[in-house]
């Protein structure tokens, strides 16, 4: 079964450096999502991305934070001069249509910022 | 503020029971409805969603929702020990298309 895949599945990064997080939506999907979870919380919209630009973004995703899609398969998360407190789990997902289609997440990258 | 809330639990239940699982939202313009399984430190898995009015069934797992009430639920026939993990409720509206999450309800199949 086709599956979304994230890269690294653990990164850990000084305070202030700037770092990018990698994933790869299922094939024929053409929506792409960003969340995190930081540890005991609940699950953060991020992102939402479409037609190579920007759909949707919450409150959190501010200006230190974007996202690209490079290439035809790539769709990566940046974030630069990381904080204590942008560690958490971030999960990409993508679904084949964004109305109501379900969302397919990939296993995760645990962000650690020391 | 769209919210949705569930019973953090834990909720116990012994193996071979159904468990039932709740969630309410607060938006009235929501229309699509996703639970997911949250093992600790995986990811979301998608195990059901809902759209209509009404149960919808897929082997041991019952997704029911109710629109004028706000609330959907998740129902587990013949719980297994490998049942336990976390399940989140998703909404979606249809004026975006976030995703809004509840906390979860921490589920626990006791043999």
């Amino acid at each position: 079964e086709p599956e979304v895949t994230q890269t690294p599945s653990h990164q850990v990064t000084q305070m202030g450096q700037e770092v990018i997080l990698r994933c790869v939506p299922i094939s024929n999907h053409l929506y792409f999502y960003w969340y995190r979870q930081i540890l005991g919380q609940k699950v953060e919209f991020l992102v939402s991305f479409y037609n190579n630009e920007i759909s949707e973004k919450s409150e959190i995703f501010d200006d230190q934070f974007s996202v690209e899609r490079p290439d035809g398969s790539n769709f990566t998360l940046k974030i630069r001069s990381t904080k204590l407190e942008d560690s958490a789990m971030y999960f990409c997902a993508s679904s084949e249509q964004n109305s109501n289609q379900p969302q397919h997440f990939g296993d995760g990258t645990r962000l650690s910022i020391l | 503020q769209k919210e949705v809330e569930q019973n953090s639990g834990p909720l116990s239940v012994p193996e071979g029971a159904i468990a039932s699982l709740n969630c309410t939202y607060s938006d009235r313009g929501s229309q699509s409805f996703f639970w997911y399984r949250q093992y600790s430190g995986k990811s979301p898995e998608l195990i059901m969603f809902i759209y209509s009015n009404g149960d919808k069934e897929d082997g041991r797992f019952t997704a029911q929702l109710n629109k004028a009430s706000q609330y959907v639920s998740l129902l587990i026939r013949d719980s297994q020990p490998s049942d336990s993990a976390t399940y989140l409720c998703a909404v979606m509206t249809d004026s975006n298309y976030q995703l809004i999450w509840g906390a979860g309800t921490k589920l626990i199949i006791k043999p």
